[in-house]
């Protein structure tokens, strides 16, 4: 079956720190990849997504790319901050071959707890 | 415009009763799905609608557990005679359609004492 292996935190870093959280995933097909991230006291959101192998996702200084060969997807930004701080969940959707039907049901990782320090 | 909500926000219940957790979808989602977020469990899927139809169940832990959606829109996720281990955030979400981005509610924390 499908599944997710994040890395294990927590993770606690300084401000303007380089972050890096893996993720690597078994599935079968060609399955879509997700980060999302829950900051305290919200609810869980989409922070960015890759629908192929080598897409990059990016969304407010987060990056991940699609490694297909090393199936992978770890999340990366350059410069955290304080505000940064949450759980963040790396996530597959599996979708079957070109000419079928998919849904979105989403196997996540166990998630990594970020927190930033000043 | 209004997401997706769900309520109640917190439900404390005796074991051995019975619960229902409300979802209500962004208008217009013809998808939705329950997930439960749980300490031991991590975030794993119960099950998922395309409109009053469930196509896939797979995730409900036992028999206990029950879902239905009514005009293609509120969902209710009923847990029969509650144990400790069904103690966990009961998330809902809903996409536009199926393969399409899912936006989450705030959850339910659901505690079985």
């Amino acid at each position: 079956g499908n599944s997710v292996t994040q890395m294990e935190g927590p993770v606690t870093l300084s401000e303007e720190a380089f972050l890096t959280i893996n993720c690597t995933y078994t599935a079968t097909g060609y399955p879509s990849l997700f980060w999302y991230v829950q900051y305290p006291g919200e609810g869980l959101q989409l922070l960015l997504k890759a629908t192929k192998a080598d897409d990059k996702g990016s969304n407010k200084g987060f990056e991940a790319t699609y490694r297909k060969e090393t199936t992978s997807f770890h999340l990366e930004k350059g410069s955290v901050q304080v505000s940064d701080s949450a759980v963040y969940f790396c996530a597959l959707s599996p979708r079957t071959n070109a000419g079928g039907t998919s849904y979105g049901k989403l196997t996540f990782g166990q998630g990594t707890i970020l927190t930033v320090h000043p | 415009g209004a997401g997706v909500s769900q309520s109640p926000s917190n439900k404390v219940t005796e074991k051995g009763k019975d619960v229902e957790l409300r979802c209500d979808p962004i208008s217009g989602h013809t998808a939705l799905y329950w997930y439960r977020q749980s300490l031991g469990q991590g975030l794993e899927f119960l099950i998922y609608f395309q409109g009053n139809s469930a196509p896939d169940k797979s995730g409900l832990p036992s028999d206990r557990f029950s879902a239905e959606r009514t005009g293609g829109s509120v969902s209710t996720l009923t847990i029969q005679r509650t144990q400790q281990e069904d103690s966990a955030v009961y998330l809902c979400a809903s996409s536009l359609n199926p393969s399409g981005r899912q936006y989450f509610g705030p959850g339910t924390r659901l505690t079985v004492t």
